[in-house]
């Protein structure tokens, strides 16, 4: 157990909806991560968020959204969802030890589009 | 730009028997090199990290690594497999492009010990 949660596990849904995906990080932990894993894409990097504000883009699309708490729990909002959008998004948090950064990884939320 | 890859898909191995899951790596500047593990319905699993220091690094569940500077490799290594440690292993390479700092991973490899 990795200390990072995230809720819910899996969501089945339909498409142009919305949907939220929320992660807490482990304790202490400021940094959040959000990625996607497909089938044809692999595991890619969303976004990044640190102690409430954003610090880096990846490969996000424009109908994706997040943002960080001050409790530092983060949420991921998917919008207009397209059966692409089906895949396992994966939130982490990070700690800094020596001045060197590891990630730790939740379970994961599974998106079904239909 | 960083980038991993993995070149095998998938590992086959008998149990008792060393395994390697091979990773290489194209980076500028230092290479920040991890691997995780996934389990079936699982989320990732950290295993080790190489950051600087000693070429050989020990991690989780008796998992070590060998870091190769020459050869930009960083390969994955355990003595003797076990059937549990049938997963998906990801090799990652921190990248800090634009002061930022994210993992990017490669595609994976399956790795599957039979009895």
């Amino acid at each position: 157990d990795s200390g990072v949660t995230q809720t819910p596990k899996h969501l089945i849904t339909a498409t142009g909806q919305r949907v939220t995906l929320r992660c807490s990080p482990r304790s202490g932990d400021l940094s959040v991560y959000w990625y996607q894993q497909s089938l044809d894409q692999g595991l890619q990097f969303l976004i990044q968020y640190y102690n409430g504000e954003e610090r880096a883009k990846g490969n996000i699309l424009e109908r994706f959204s997040a943002q960080q708490f001050p409790d530092l729990h983060s949420e991921l909002n998917l919008s207009s969802l397209e059966l692409g959008d089906s895949a396992l998004y994966f939130c982490a948090s990070s700690v800094v030890q020596g001045g060197q950064e590891t990630q730790y990884f939740g379970p994961g939320t599974r998106l079904l589009v239909l | 730009a960083q980038s991993v890859a993995q070149p095998e898909d998938q590992v086959n191995v008998a149990e008792g028997n060393p395994l390697t899951v091979k990773c290489t790596y194209s980076v500028s500047g230092n290479p920040y090199l991890f691997w995780y593990v996934q389990y079936p319905n699982r989320g990732l699993q950290f295993l080790l990290k190489y950051i600087t220091g000693d070429n050989l690094v020990k991690g989780s569940y008796g998992f070590e690594a060998e870091f190769n500077k020459s050869q930009t490799s960083f390969h994955l290594k355990k003595p003797s497999a076990l059937v549990s440690d049938s997963a998906l292993y990801f090799c990652a390479v921190r990248d800090v492009t634009g002061g930022y700092n994210k993992l990017i991973f490669g595609a994976g490899t399956r790795l599957a010990v039979h009895p």
